[in-house]
């Protein structure tokens, strides 16, 4: 089984609206770690934002939240008032095992902002 | 600091021939990763480091390829010999302690075999 899961390949939004990219994730370890990475067209990986699997609130970083729903297995990255500049990859990803020593990315949702 | 330093930044080479990538992390950063990115597989872990030892190499695709780090500054990902299908984005990445999750990127290098 695939260990992250992004079902959507390609997602689109009007300037200024939030938009919601899906992440689902497999695990069977207690303590683990669900992160989003941003791939603008310039190519360049920038780390957005990171939820531990005991934190009990979501993890907010400026317009960017973590939804994290830990019975569904899922840690949905949300991005409000949606700029131009949003326009990218984003990854989502995992760390799991002794010492968060296991890495695991998904394949990716490119977003489109519309102006 | 300047950031990961990954160089070259484009390679050219003939299948068969070696190829060597390096990487200088963030000064200080215990952790080192490298990837590679395809349109067919997207982003992959090959292989890294903690305080320069191998941690994880199970990533790494076969036997041509072989990673090193023999100081804290400096890492190489070596393929031979190449062939067309290793043609790819290599990222290097560094991370500090605990928070190894927030890897800072080089530029990556992009490696074509012909």
């Amino acid at each position: 089984a695939q260990k992250i899961t992004q079902t959507q390949p390609g997602m689109f939004v009007q300037e200024k609206e939030a938009v919601t990219l899906d992440c689902t994730y497999d695990t069977s370890d207690q303590s683990y770690g669900l992160f989003w990475y941003k791939q603008p067209s310039s190519g360049e990986m920038i780390f957005l934002i990171y939820q531990g699997s005991y934190d009990e609130q979501n993890a907010t970083e400026g317009r960017y939240s973590l939804n994290f729903q830990k019975a569904r297995k899922s840690a949905n990255l949300v991005i409000s008032a949606s700029q131009l500049g949003d326009s990218a990859m984003y990854f989502c990803a995992m760390r799991e095992g002794p010492g968060g020593n296991q890495f695991y990315f998904g394949t990716g949702t490119s977003l489109t902002v519309i102006p | 600091d300047a950031g990961v330093i990954q160089s070259p930044r484009h390679e050219v080479t003939e299948m068969g021939q070696e190829v060597t990538l390096r990487c200088k992390p963030i000064s200080g950063h215990d952790y080192l990763f490298w990837y590679r990115q395809t349109m067919m597989r997207g982003l992959e872990l090959l292989i890294y480091f903690n305080n320069n030892v191998p941690i994880d190499d199970s990533g790494m695709p076969e036997d041509r390829f072989s990673a090193k780090m023999p100081n804290a500054s400096f890492s190489t990902l070596k393929i031979q010999p190449s062939e067309p299908r290793d043609s790819a984005v290599y990222f290097c990445a560094s991370s500090l302690g605990r928070k190894n999750y927030e890897q800072y990127f080089g530029p990556g290098t992009r490696l074509t075999v012909t």
